[in-house]
């Protein structure tokens, strides 16, 4: 059974920095691309970051470019999302996504599978 | 970067119903690279269509799938109480993917 979990949700203040962490199971990880979208009340669902399943390519939203980074650990079954000069947009619940192998590129993939998700809250 | 509208925003139906909910985009989708996902409270997405018309592994037969270009549809002929959530497109024929706002369906 595929299970995606994420950790390292929290408060924090804006400026500061959080690490997410997905570990993954019942699949070869370092088969599929992964991907982090967020979700917001007000903005709804937005894909955030995606890397490749070698952890070779990376692509971001805009407006998280040059204060995300994402990567992975193919040897933990683990993909990260460093997230650094965090602002008070960026509050949202954070979800881990594999990509439908096969179907979508890498920096645009359907989402077969789904983490429980981590929420992320910036203020001060 | 292709927006998607989702109309209407809320379906009030009851179980039994047939449910019809639309998603347009503002640029055609190649390949009608197009996805629906359904969201309860508290869970995260699941999908149910892909390919505009394919359904994912799983997924009942009642759930279906249509369109191309710019104007698809997802489609449950019969609601059964377990489908009443919100329901989201996703297009993934060009980067950036972009999701609609979410129609809710809601029980009568």
């Amino acid at each position: 059974e595929v299970e995606l979990s994420e950790s390292g949700g929290g408060l924090v203040q804006p400026g500061g920095s959080l690490r997410l962490s997905c570990a993954a199971s019942g699949f070869t990880f370092s088969l599929y691309a992964m991907t982090w979208v967020r979700q917001t009340p007000r903005k709804g669902l937005e894909w955030v970051s995606s890397i490749s399943s070698s952890g070779d390519n990376t692509y971001h939203t805009d407006s998280v470019k040059g204060r995300f980074s994402i990567y992975r650990e193919n040897s933990k079954n683990t993909v990260y999302l460093q997230m650094n000069s965090l602002r008070a947009e960026d509050t949202a619940v954070y979800y881990c996504a594999r990509k439908f192998y096969g179907i979508g590129a890498d920096a645009s993939p359907v989402f077969e599978y789904w983490g429980q998700g981590a929420l992320v809250t910036v203020s001060s | 970067e292709s927006v998607l509208t989702q109309s209407p925003g809320t379906l009030s139906s009851s179980p039994g119903e047939r449910a019809t909910l639309s998603c347009r985009a503002s640029q055609s989708l190649s390949s009608s690279s197009l996805a629906w996902y359904q969201q309860k409270v508290g869970q995260a997405p699941r999908l149910l269509i892909y390919g505009a018309s394919s359904r994912a592994t799983g997924i009942p037969d009642r759930f279906s799938g249509s369109g191309s270009g710019t104007d698809f549809t997802l489609t449950i002929t019969r609601l059964e109480p377990e489908d009443f959530a919100v329901y989201y497109c996703q297009q993934y024929g060009s980067s950036p993917v972009t999701f609609g706002q979410g129609t809710k369906v809601e029980i009568k």
